[in-house]
């Protein structure tokens, strides 16, 4: 079984929509991220995570909200979904401590806003 | 805070051709280093990182990266690719408290018989 699964893998929906994507890991990691993947622009955070009471916003927040209901899952939702936040959306864990620790990824969800 | 430059979007190359994919970095700050690899429909996997030590690292399947502090770059090569090679390679970099990741844009190599 997969460390970190995501799902849906797929999601069609239509502007004004609101869309929660889903992240679970077994890796038992306190950290987690959610990042979204576009041709050209690479990997874009949106949000992070160190522990269950902490949330912080990434690079590109607005438009998103996430909600960490418990150390291994961690759930990013559009409160009404615009065509450009059609994209590859990638959840990550990492481990706390050390340095330069590796952040895990899963196998991202293909969301396509109409 | 710290970005991250990947001067080239695509790069084609026959198999067992030598190849560089180039990155750059910018920081006010020392940085730790990694290149990521993303397969076709699949997510990213770490290949190699910098964190301290010698400037030269190496990962399992035959890629290294040197660090290069004075030209802020951290290109990786491999002497000798393969089909299987065929993939986006990303850069990125962290800042020394490791609080997040900051990546490139990718550089997709495409490996041809």
């Amino acid at each position: 079984d997969a460390d970190v699964t995501q799902t849906p893998r797929n999601r069609i929906t239509k502007t004004g929509k609101r869309i929660m994507l889903e992240c679970s890991q077994t890796k038992g990691h306190d950290r987690m991220y959610w990042y979204r993947q576009d041709p050209g622009l690479g990997l874009r955070l949106i949000y992070y995570s160190f522990d269950v009471k902490d949330i912080n916003k990434g690079e590109i927040s607005d438009g998103y909200s996430v909600s960490r209901q418990a150390q291994a899952k961690f759930s990013l939702s559009l409160e009404s979904a615009i065509p450009n936040q059609t994209a590859l959306y990638f959840c990550a864990t990492s481990v706390t401590s050390g340095i330069g620790n590796e952040q895990f990824f899963g196998p991202g969800t293909r969301l396509t806003v109409l | 805070a710290q970005s991250v430059t990947q001067l080239d979007s695509q790069v084609p190359v026959f198999e067992e051709a030598p190849v560089e994919l180039r990155c750059n970095y910018s920081s006010s700050v020392s940085v730790y280093l990694f290149w990521y690899v993303q397969y076709p429909n699949q997510g990213l996997q770490l290949l190699l990182k910098y964190l301290s030590g010698s400037t030269l690292v190496e990962s399992i399947n035959g890629f290294e990266a040197e660090f290069n502090k004075s030209q802020t770059s951290f290109h990786l090569r491999k002497p000798s690719v393969h089909i299987s090679d065929t993939a986006e390679y990303f850069c990125a970099v962290s800042d020394p408290g490791y609080s997040t990741l900051t990546f490139g844009k990718g550089t997709m190599l495409l490996v041809s018989p």
